[in-house]
């Protein structure tokens, strides 16, 4: 089903490599999010985007880079100053901005480090 | 700062017996409150809200402030509700919504036959 689209579903990056995950959505929504899951930690906001050319740091957003230049387009680049960045990766989004907002989900890419 | 607590990390229940998924919440503000699913090979999806007040797929959650609370309960548990669960805050001030989703950690819940 279409909606939210994540790709890769797997990446690998070797050490000092940044690395760019894509987040596409043909939902027409406003809001835009990237989540990280670890295991027994839950899901952790890295950024968000209300709207387009607009961005916003989550809690965990060190390491990390957005661009919004698009309203589908929501890509996370992983920069080489993460230092853990082997995780699972989620990107979502919603209609409105608001976290008061129900957010549909991408299938996720996982990030492993060579 | 806003916090959730979800303090069991896997809950195993026999097919038809009651289940509650527990999470606590810690908000100065007015929060709302959802719980999210993730089912086998599935995406992650909304459950159900507290604004809702509606029962989804036989679940159902109030929300007590007082306890500060937002427990996830079934009557008679079922084979298919086996998933990981995730209770999320957002937190609003003046009627306004924050950008923001804070998730707990999750629950495993698993329904045996």
């Amino acid at each position: 089903d279409g909606g939210i689209t994540q790709s890769p579903k797997y990446l690998f990056r070797k050490e000092g490599q940044n690395v760019t995950l894509s987040c596409e959505q043909n939902l027409n929504h406003d809001a835009m999010y990237w989540y990280r899951q670890d295991p027994g930690q839950g899901l952790r906001l890295i950024y968000y985007s209300q709207i387009v050319n607009d961005f916003q740091k989550g809690d965990i957003a060190e390491g990390y880079s957005v661009s919004r230049e698009k309203k589908e387009s929501f890509p996370l680049t992983v920069t080489s100053a993460q230092k853990n960045p082997t995780a699972f990766y989620l990107c979502a989004s919603s209609m409105r901005p608001g976290g008061n907002q129900p957010q549909h989900f991408g299938d996720g890419t996982r990030l492993s480090i060579l | 700062a806003q916090r959730v607590t979800q303090p069991e990390k896997l809950l195993s229940v026999f097919k038809g017996a009651p289940v509650e998924l527990k999470c606590n919440y810690s908000y100065s503000g007015s929060p709302e409150l959802f719980w999210y699913v993730q089912y086998s090979r599935q995406r992650l999806q909304l459950l159900l809200r507290h604004i809702s007040r509606e029962s989804i797929k036989g679940f159902t959650a109030d929300l007590n402030k007082g306890e500060t609370s937002f427990h996830l309960k079934k009557p008679f548990a079922q084979e298919e509700d086996s998933a990981m669960y995730y209770c999320a805050l957002s937190g609003t001030m003046g009627g306004t919504s924050y950008g923001k989703l804070t998730f707990g950690q999750g629950t495993i819940l698993t329904v045996h036959p």
